[in-house]
């Protein structure tokens, strides 16, 4: 079964600080993968997504992930974290034979000044 | 890009009352939509899919009757909870695509309240 791992549970970050949030997932073959962010009391906004290809991808707001078959990771990283980063972070997966998204448990990040 | 419209943002229904929520693709056509159910500081659990024009696919331990969707076109899917209890108060998220390989389009999603 496909499942979606997002080992921390809370993160806290000084502002400027480099950042990277973990991700590992369950399936038999390469999926669709997607990170959100989730404001509070937000919908979730997509910051980027691997289907194939270049396996370092390029999102919104200076976010990046590497997708690591070896692995079974796909880790979120920035190299700077603003105060406006501060928010609930979900790496998700999709199978490429459907349209059902699997989503981690999420991570919460607080950035201290 | 593609925008999903959820509404309402926020609702407050007595204990008993039913409640209707609605999801609208406003610029693309989505063949399936989605709902999900998510409580505070954990993630989002799939509730159901929906297909135009055919009956919603319920996930294990949902309850149809309680929980009812009705996708009648390719812009609109509502999520009607009926009888609401308190427990039942969270926050209800819809998502839309069109295909399995774009991203899905999420609402803004609705705080439902019963008291």
């Amino acid at each position: 079964a496909q499942s979606v791992t997002q080992p921390d549970i809370h993160i806290t970050v000084s502002e400027g600080a480099s950042l990277e949030l973990r991700c590992n997932y369950s399936y038999g073959a390469t999926p669709y993968l997607f990170w959100y962010v989730q404001s509070p009391g937000q919908g979730l906004q997509l910051l980027l997504k691997y289907f194939s290809g270049d396996t370092l991808v390029q999102g919104i707001k200076g976010f990046e992930a590497e997708f690591k078959r070896s692995q079974s990771s796909f880790n979120l990283r920035k190299p700077s974290v603003h105060w406006s980063d501060a928010a609930e972070y979900f790496c998700a997966v999709v199978t490429n034979t459907g349209n059902q998204f699997y989503f981690g448990t999420g991570t919460s990040l607080t950035v201290i000044p | 890009g593609a925008v999903v419209s959820q509404h309402p943002s926020w609702v407050i229904c007595k204990s008993g009352t039913s409640v209707k929520i609605e999801c609208r693709s406003l610029d693309f056509q989505a063949t399936t939509m989605f709902w999900y159910r998510q409580f505070p500081k954990q993630s989002l659990m799939l509730m159901a899919t929906s297909n135009e024009g055919s009956k919603a696919t319920y996930e294990q331990g949902v309850e149809k009757d309680k929980f009812l969707i009705n996708h009648a076109s390719l812009t609109l899917s509502t999520l009607t909870v009926t009888s609401a209890h308190p427990e039942d108060s969270s926050f209800y998220i819809c998502s839309a695509s069109g295909t399995a390989s774009s991203p899905l389009h999420f609402g803004n999603g609705t705080r439902l309240t019963v008291t």
